[in-house]
């Protein structure tokens, strides 16, 4: 069974640009949720979407925002872009996502964003 | 807001040696589940546990959740190089809400 698979693996961009992350979640499962991993942060919960529609949002600016399509595969989009969002970028799927009950998350590779 | 509050942060021990981990909230949780995240790559489950005071053991990885599932533990016994990583917990309420993580390095 293939695993969370996110692209790219690795984006360059520079300040004020906008960049669009890629997850496609495991098949079956219909939750996708993205995280910004920093060393000084930890794990910072951006999103969760479920059947295409976002079900719980954590505190990022409105910069930060997400799609899921019919196909559970989700797309993030960050735009003008800042220095600090230079982060691990991970997505996780589930079957039935947060809330559920005993809905353990499996995690992408994560896509490295660093901005100059 | 939950929290989760693990220890310590960074974690340095010999080859052989034993550890615990600790994960810790004043929230109840409906489950909670370790990962272990090695560079470059994204956090694997390792456990789930769910019931209060439930004990699950994993070769030489025990965890434990609390019986208020409030907190939990992660027990290493004999630790070798191959356990070296970001240990991470995750606590299932409403959202996920994870701890900051515990660096373990293991010398040979």
């Amino acid at each position: 069974k293939a695993g969370v698979t996110q692209t790219p693996r690795y984006l360059i961009k520079t300040r004020g640009q906008q960049v669009t992350l890629s997850c496609s979640p495991i098949s079956g499962h219909r939750s996708v949720s993205w995280y910004q991993q920093t060393p000084g942060q930890g794990l910072q919960f951006l999103f969760e979407y479920f059947s295409e529609t976002q079900r719980n949002k954590g505190n990022f600016p409105g910069r930060f925002s997400g799609r899921q399509f019919s196909n559970s595969r989700s797309e993030m989009n960050v735009s003008t872009l800042e220095l600090g969002d230079s982060a691990l970028y991970l997505c996780a799927s589930s079957l039935s996502g947060q809330g559920a009950g005993n809905q353990p998350q499996h995690f992408g590779d994560g896509t490295r964003l660093s901005i100059l | 807001t939950q929290l989760l509050e693990q220890s310590p942060q960074f974690l340095s021990i010999q080859e052989g040696e034993n550890l615990t981990v600790y994960c810790n909230s004043s929230s109840v949780f409906s489950s909670l589940q370790w990962y272990r995240q090695e560079p470059g790559e994204g956090p694997v489950l390792l456990v789930t546990v769910v019931t209060g005071g439930e004990v699950k053991k994993l070769k030489r990885l025990t965890f434990q959740f609390g019986d208020a599932r409030k907190d939990s533990s992660l027990h290493i016994t004999a630790a070798q190089p191959g356990d070296t990583g970001l240990y991470l917990c995750a606590g299932e309420g409403n959202d996920m809400c994870f701890g900051a993580g515990t660096r373990l390095t293991v010398k040979p």
